[in-house]
């Protein structure tokens, strides 16, 4: 079946800190994925997302790219600030092209950053 | 504001009784879905509509939970006889779906159900 898996956190940086979140996933045939951001007291939002093999999505400085050979779509900041802390989602659609009928999350990674 | 809107926000009842939840998606979006979300758990899909159409339903949803979207615009999701397991933050996001491409999926608050 489809399912996500990403690291536990809490993800504890200083500002400015190099931050990496791992997520790989299981899927038959193409699916799309997704980021997620959750911050405190509001709706998730869509960070990034990517449609196919490949492809890297790319918002607010932050990066994945769809890796089919590692079944993996990491995501990657070079500089955090204290304003990206937040609750981090990583999703996939077993739909191809970016159709979101049906999203499939992982747990989500608690990332905070310190001054 | 013109994003997806939930009520209520918290919701806490005793085992056994019903309760209602209620979701307004943004104006334009013709697609509605609901999602489950339990502590420390990524949201778990629970059932879509296209306009008034339910299209698609989760194993989760059990014959104690109905979703309606009787006009096509707001929803609601009923759990009948609750359960302390049904404790969870209920998510309601929307889309605008068109031919074989969905747009993003924006989603509300939630409303927080704490079953004693």
């Amino acid at each position: 079946g489809n399912s996500v898996t990403q690291m536990e956190g809490p993800v504890t940086l200083s500002e400015e800190a190099f931050l990496t979140i791992n997520c790989t996933y299981t899927a038959t045939g193409y699916p799309s994925l997704f980021w997620y951001v959750q911050y405190p007291g509001e709706g998730l939002q869509l960070l990034l997302k990517a449609t196919k093999a490949d492809d890297k999505g790319s918002n607010k400085g932050f990066e994945a790219t769809y890796r089919k050979e590692t079944t993996s779509f990491h995501l990657e900041k070079g500089s955090v600030q204290v304003s990206d802390s937040a609750v981090y989602f990583c999703a996939l659609s077993p739909n191809y092209g970016g159709a979101t009928n049906k999203l499939i999350f992982g747990t989500g990674t608690l990332l905070a950053v310190q001054p | 504001d013109t994003g997806v809107s939930q009520d209520p926000r918290h919701k806490i009842t005793k085992r056994g009784q019903n309760v209602t939840f209620r979701c307004d998606p943004i104006s334009e979006h013709n697609r509605l879905y609901w999602y489950r979300q339990t502590l420390g758990q990524g949201p778990e899909f629970l059932t879509y509509f296209q306009n008034e159409a339910q299209l698609e339903k989760s194993r989760l949803l059990s014959d104690r939970f109905s979703a309606e979207r009787p006009k096509g615009s707001f929803s609601t999701l009923e759990i009948q006889r609750t359960e302390q397991g049904d404790s969870a933050m209920y998510l309601c996001a929307s889309s605008f779906h068109r031919g074989s491409n969905t747009g993003e999926l924006f989603f509300g608050e939630g409303s927080r159900l704490t079953v004693l």
